[in-house]
């Protein structure tokens, strides 16, 4: 099974830019569409952005629309998500996720990594 | 925005026993319809997609049920790895996708 890893996450300050990446062990990844999902300390799951298989289609939450950014690379992959403009609100635990193939369900999801936003 | 409501908040159970939790959709959302469940420092795990489909690998003891607005995942003889944040999520009204808030289920 695929397994994603992710990396880039660590304390930013306010207004500052951070760029996440989400590794998949295996070269089907070209197949997969792709999402980022977020967990505020404490708090439940919020879908942040969705990019599909060759990366033609993306869309957002609107909490990050015009902020944040998905990419990805096949050759690589690897997900991308460069964030910009970072606020306080934005601090949480940034999940990468796989989608059930013909299904947005994720059903492979990274580690998380820990994204803080302070002063 | 397809808004979802998870009932309980909360559930207190002991070992063995079985339980249903509740989703509720703001609008019909189909059959597409998602459960997860989290652990404390855990990603979250997909157990139920298509309402009633079991991801791979998930025990018999999980099933999910319902169409529409109104959905259910029901656990039956709860095992001490079965408590756990439990999350629904809609992905036919998207973007965006939308979870519930969450049941926690405890030990009692």
């Amino acid at each position: 099974e695929v397994q994603l890893l992710q990396s880039g996450g660590g304390l930013v300050q306010p207004g500052g830019s951070l760029r996440l990446s989400c590794v998949a062990s295996e070269h089907s990844f070209s197949r997969d569409a792709m999402s980022w999902v977020r967990q505020a300390p404490g708090k439940g799951l919020e879908w942040l952005s969705y990019i599909s298989r060759g990366g033609g289609t993306t869309y957002y939450a609107d909490s990050v629309k015009g902020r944040f950014t998905i990419s990805r690379d096949n050759s690589k992959t690897t997900l991308y998500l460069q964030m910009n403009s970072l606020r306080a609100e934005d601090t949480a635990v940034y999940y990468c996720a796989k989608h059930v193939t013909e299904s947005l369900s994720s059903d492979v999801w990274g580690q998380g990594t820990m994204v803080t936003v302070s002063s | 925005e397809t808004v979802m409501t998870q009932s309980p908040v909360t559930l207190s159970l002991s070992l063995g026993e079985s339980v249903t939790l509740s989703c509720r959709a703001s609008q019909s959302v189909s059959n597409k319809l998602a459960w997860y469940q989290q652990r404390p420092g855990q990603a979250p795990r997909l157990l139920i997609y298509a309402a009633s489909t079991r991801a791979t690998g998930i025990p018999a003891r999980f099933s999910g049920s319902g169409s529409g607005t109104d959905f259910s995942l029901t656990i039956s003889s709860l095992q001490s790895e079965d408590f756990a944040v439990y999350y629904c999520q809609q992905y036919d009204d998207w973007p965006p996708i939308t979870f519930g808030q969450g049941t926690r289920l405890e030990i009692k």
